[in-house]
């Protein structure tokens, strides 16, 4: 069964500062994504990753892939206040055994960027 | 608006009631899931329709939830005898026939278990 872990859970930074938030998993995925949720909101697609090495860039987030580490990054430059939300990445899931495909989500990374 | 849309969006109910939710995907995406997020945690899968036919349910779906879509369009989910722990958030994601393109979620049904 696939287990997707973020670190850290909860990260206070201040504004200009850089950091980059992991998301690890368990088996095989090619196929990678990053949602940004506000509080009482759903989820908004940041980045969709499909290969190894993907590497996407929105203003100040960049996202990557190692699918071989199973392993992805999100990094974040500059930060400004406006960025504070639920960052979640998801891995695509498909189980060996049979069954369909889904999302499986790790457990999000809280980001409080303060003045 | 061409998105996914779900009603409602608040729903506050007592201990033992029954309710539905209903969604609507993006027009002609033929892949539904539904997810439940409650506080603090990621969205957890519940269960998957293509077209009209349900096709995974996760074990996290107890005998008390069932989830159509008849026509293959929009789909909902009731939940019987609610009680405290099904408090959540109930997301509705739609995606088209085809297995690289994302899923696109809808704003969610929180509901509230008194």
């Amino acid at each position: 069964e696939l287990k997707v872990e973020q670190n850290p859970l909860f990260l206070s930074m201040q504004e200009g500062k850089n950091y980059t938030i992991y998301c690890n998993y368990s088996t095989t995925s090619d196929r990678l994504y990053w949602y940004r949720q506000d509080p009482g909101k759903s989820l908004e697609s940041l980045f969709v990753l499909l290969s190894n090495g993907a590497v996407k860039q929105e203003g100040r987030l960049m996202a990557s892939l190692d699918t071989k580490a199973r392993l992805s990054t999100l990094h974040i430059t500059a930060a400004v206040h406006d960025l504070s939300a639920t960052y979640f990445c998801a891995v695509d899931y498909r189980p060996t055994q049979g069954g369909s495909e889904k999302l499986v989500f790790g457990k999000g990374t809280k980001l409080t960027v303060n003045p | 608006d061409t998105g996914v849309s779900q009603d409602p969006r608040h729903k506050i109910t007592k201990r033992g009631q029954n309710v539905t939710f209903r969604c609507d995907p993006i027009s002609e995406h033929n892949r539904l899931y539904w997810y439940r997020q409650t506080l603090g945690q990621g969205p957890e899968f519940l269960t998957y329709f293509q077209n009209e036919a349900q096709l995974e349910k996760s074990r996290l779906l107890s005998d008390r939830f069932s989830a159509e879509r008849p026509k293959g369009s929009f789909s909902t989910l009731e939940i019987q005898r609610t009680e405290q722990g099904d408090s959540a958030m109930y997301l509705c994601a739609s995606s088209p026939s085809d297995r690289s393109d994302e899923q696109f979620f809808g704003p969610g049904t929180r509901l509230t278990v008194l």
